[in-house]
């Protein structure tokens, strides 16, 4: 079964650094691409960027200058950086496993609420 | 960026009711359109892939229809489990982007 889980703090001071880490169990992550999605309270999605196993990353355009993904496949993680946040940074965060096939995100994590304040 | 449009942005609807649900986005993107069912305070749940395709597990009721800049969301008999938020995402170019919902509530 495959499974994703969200770590990382719930409290980020503004202007500082948000990092967020994903793990994975159940897939292999060699195989699939891995996504960030977020969503402020009471408003929709907005889909962050994604990464592959190979390092190879796309992002948002509207984020781009401040995120960083990385991979680890030893330890089946994923990472999010976004620096120098401000409160509308404030979302729940979500990852989830995309399947290259059909280009989409098909198991998600339960997400993680991170507030800027 | 590809903009996405939804409509209606809210129905109220009875259990048995048949339900359609319009996204449309504002360039072409063939068959890369994707819907999610999302319930308050959990994650979005895929439910159909590639326009049409129903993911593994997705009760039989829901189907997609469309291609290119317009699709739809059927629910052929809607259910108690249905009441939730609906969006459709685009996932033909990056980067992807959602619609901004509908609500389905109960009438």
């Amino acid at each position: 079964q495959v499974q994703l889980q969200e770590s990382g703090p719930g409290l980020v001071r503004p202007s500082e650094t948000l990092s967020l880490t994903c793990s994975v169990s159940g897939a292999s992550i060699k195989s699939y691409f891995w996504s960030w999605i977020r969503q402020p309270a009471g408003k929709g999605l907005e889909w962050i960027g994604r990464i592959y196993s190979s390092g190879s990353t796309n992002y948002n355009p509207f984020l781009k200058s401040r995120v960083t993904m990385s991979v680890d496949t030893s330890k089946s993680q994923f990472s999010l950086k976004l620096t120098s946040v401000t409160a509308a940074d404030t979302a729940v965060y979500y990852c989830a496993r995309g399947d290259n096939g059909y280009n989409m995100e098909d198991y998600w994590g339960q997400g993680i609420l991170v507030t800027v304040s | 960026d590809i903009q996405m449009t939804q409509s209606p942005s809210s129905l109220s609807a009875s259990v048995g009711d048949r339900v359609t649900i319009t996204c449309r986005s504002s360039q072409t993107v063939t068959i890369y359109l994707n819907w999610f069912q999302q319930k308050p305070g959990q994650a979005p749940k895929p439910l159909i892939y590639t326009a049409t395709t129903l993911q593994s597990g997705v009760p039989s009721r829901f189907s997609g229809s469309g291609s290119g800049t317009e699709f739809t969301l059927t629910i052929s008999s809607l259910q108690p489990e249905d009441f939730a938020t609906y969006y459709c995402q685009q996932s033909y170019s990056i980067p992807f982007t959602f619609g901004p919902g509908t609500k389905v509530d109960i009438k």
